[in-house]
């Protein structure tokens, strides 16, 4: 069945520097590919999108690459911050299908330290 | 615009005891439902998803149900909770045409004891 891999599990990275996490997904007839913040004690919320028509996507300090060929997607965040500190988690689904599934990553806790 | 309620926040249950947590969807029609369950620092487990009234699909044999009354509720149970039942639980909608992704509740927090 379908299947989401996502690294690493947990990431600390300085103030400032940028972070990376990376995901890679099974199922070919996936095309939309959604991030996910959640912090502590709420529900995840999208900060970012991609479908596979873009092989890039900038919103602000976060950026998200798709490579279709390698089956391969990457979260970037620039000049971390404080609040950035959260589990992220990335998923991939059809746009168009009748289970109308996301599967999910096992999800990145990312730590800033000041 | 469009909103999701879920309720409660959180929740304590001895073992054995009956469990109802509801979830709505306002601003929308034909919304794609799911209910996920998130144990303490793992990550989202599809418990159960509805693409329309009365339809359900179980991801996972469990002590849980869900039921779909009405076009933007959705209704997680259980007849005698366990301990194992204890997490957060979070319910999510789609658009019906599947162009965006999810959209999250703010979750209940299910603690059995």
């Amino acid at each position: 069945g379908e299947n989401v891999e996502q690294h690493p599990s947990t990431l600390s990275v300085q103030e400032g520097d940028s972070a990376v996490i990376k995901c890679t997904y099974s199922d070919s007839a996936s095309n939309y590919f959604p991030w996910y913040k959640q912090e502590l004690g709420k529900g995840p919320q999208l900060i970012i999108d991609i479908r596979s028509n873009v092989g890039e996507k900038k919103d602000q300090r976060i950026a998200v690459t798709l490579n279709k060929t390698a089956k391969h997607f990457s979260l970037h965040i620039t000049e971390t911050q404080p609040e950035d500190s959260a589990v992220y988690f990335c998923a991939a689904s059809p746009l168009y299908s009748s289970a109308s599934k996301i599967i999910f990553g096992s999800g990145t806790r990312l730590s800033i330290r000041p | 615009s469009q909103t999701i309620h879920q309720w409660p926040a959180t929740l304590v249950q001895p073992v054995g005891s009956p469990l109802s947590l509801e979830c709505t969807v306002e601003g929308t029609s034909n919304p794609n439902l799911y209910w996920y369950r998130q144990a303490a620092g793992r990550g989202l487990q599809l418990l159960f998803y509805s693409v329309g009234i009365g339809q359900i699909s179980s991801e996972v044999p469990q002590n849980l149900s869900a039921s779909r009354p009405q076009d933007r509720q959705f209704i997680l149970s259980s007849k005698k909770l366990l301990l194992s039942d204890s997490g957060f639980y979070l319910c999510a909608w789609r658009p019906g045409t599947l162009r965006d992704g999810y959209t999250f509740g703010s979750g209940t927090r299910l603690t059995v004891v």
